[in-house]
This record gives structure tokens, sequence and C-alpha cells, in this order.
């Protein structure tokens, strides 16, 4: 059973396309993460969020705490967007996390 | 990077061996996190620490353990090595339990053969 289920799973989108990644969870949390993994391996934290909606640049993370669904936006995709995205649930001492989203953005 | 790191980046050791990682931060945060990253389980978590001296179990401890005596410094020991516990390591840390500064170090290729 997976606390937090991500999709898709792959993506791979044209420069300049708008992204959307979908994340659920089943547990109750503190607050969600989104995590940014390129080629190479380094974690990056890109959002936490606990209500409403945050942006960065041409990052958008929403959070819908009824629905317990959280959704990544990328505006006008580049191909430095390559990466994969993973989100996070935080349950106050412990993160779930899903098996992330491999997104390609071809030039 | 943002004040943690991970030494080694990178190891090769024999089934057997006992292996400690070290994961030591700047920043004086009071969570520390160890993880392990495979292909198709994602990151799961070994141990985490909310405190010094303070540790706890994660969901995949079996094999490992940790010490905290300082607040900069989490290490992860493998007691003796086998080739399941080849994978890529992360260390986080973070300010408070919800996350709030949550920051990785680069990664530990652990092989074992």
């Amino acid at each position: 059973k997976n606390e937090v289920e991500q999709s898709p799973q792959n993506l791979t989108a044209q420069e300049g396309e708008f992204i959307t990644i979908n994340c659920s969870y089943s547990v109750g949390i503190s607050a969600l993460h989104w995590l940014q993994q390129h080629p190479g391996g380094g974690i990056v934290s890109l959002f936490m969020l606990s209500s409403g909606k945050k942006k960065h640049g041409r990052l958008i993370a929403t959070i819908n705490i009824q629905e317990k669904h959280s959704s990544l936006h990328i505006t006008a995709s580049h191909p430095r967007d390559s990466a994969v995205y993973i989100c996070a649930a935080n349950t106050g001492n412990q993160f779930y996390f899903g098996t992330g989203t491999s997104l390609t953005v071809i030039p | 990077d943002a004040g943690i790191t991970q030494s080694p980046r990178h190891k090769v050791t024999e089934t057997g061996t006992p292996v400690t990682l070290r994961c030591h931060q700047t920043e004086n945060h009071r969570y520390m996190y160890w993880y392990r990253q495979d292909p198709g389980h994602g990151l799961r978590l070994i141990h985490y620490s909310y405190g010094v001296k303070d540790t706890d179990k994660g969901e995949v401890s079996d094999g490992y353990s940790v010490s905290r005596s300082k607040t900069e410094d989490f290490l992860l020991t493998l007691e003796s090595a086998t080739s399941s516990q080849t994978s890529v390591y992360f260390c986080a840390i973070s300010e408070s339990d919800r996350g709030f500064g949550y920051t990785f170090g680069s990664g530990t290729r652990l092989t074992v053969v």
C-alpha cells in the first residue's frame, strides 16, 4: 500500500508546453513537499505546502486538503526542467514519498 | 551544498564488512534523516534523529544503526554489509518535524560486492 501516489510516472513534453504532475496521498499531513531530482542525483526542495497555492518563477504548487491532492504545474516548460519530480507527505515526524514523475522536455 | 555534506560520495565494499556513512550539517537543524533510494521504490526512510542522542527507526531500518553524538553529525552504520544494501543513500536535514528548511545532501553511492 502506497501512502503517496503520483501520476503520470513518465511525461514527455515539447518546450513551451504547460505541464501538470499530480499527487494523491492517504495519510493525514502536516505539510506536503515537492522535490526535484536532476540526472546525477541531487535532490532539491521546491515547495512546502500546507494549504492553498505557492508560486516560484514558472513553478506553481497547489494543494486541496479535503481531497488529499496536490498538483505541480510548470508553465512555459524548458529542457532544463527535465528531471524527476517527487511528492512527499509529511505527517509530523515522517515523510512518505511518491516514486516520482520523470519529466523530459524536448527542445 | 547548502550546509549539508555527505561522505564518502562513492564507496565499494565487500559483503560482511562494516561501513559507516557520515552526514555533516552546518545549519544547526534539529532533525536529520537517512534515506535509501532504489529503482521502483523511491526514497525510503532508514532512521531519523530529532536531537542529540535521540533517534528512531524508519521503514527499512533492519541491518542499519545510527548515532548522533553532536548536532552537526549523523552517522549511518551498516554492521555487516550485504548486496541488498547496494543503493544510493541520502541524508537530509530540517528545522522542524514539518520539514521547514528541508535540505538534502548530494548522496552516497554504495556498492556491496
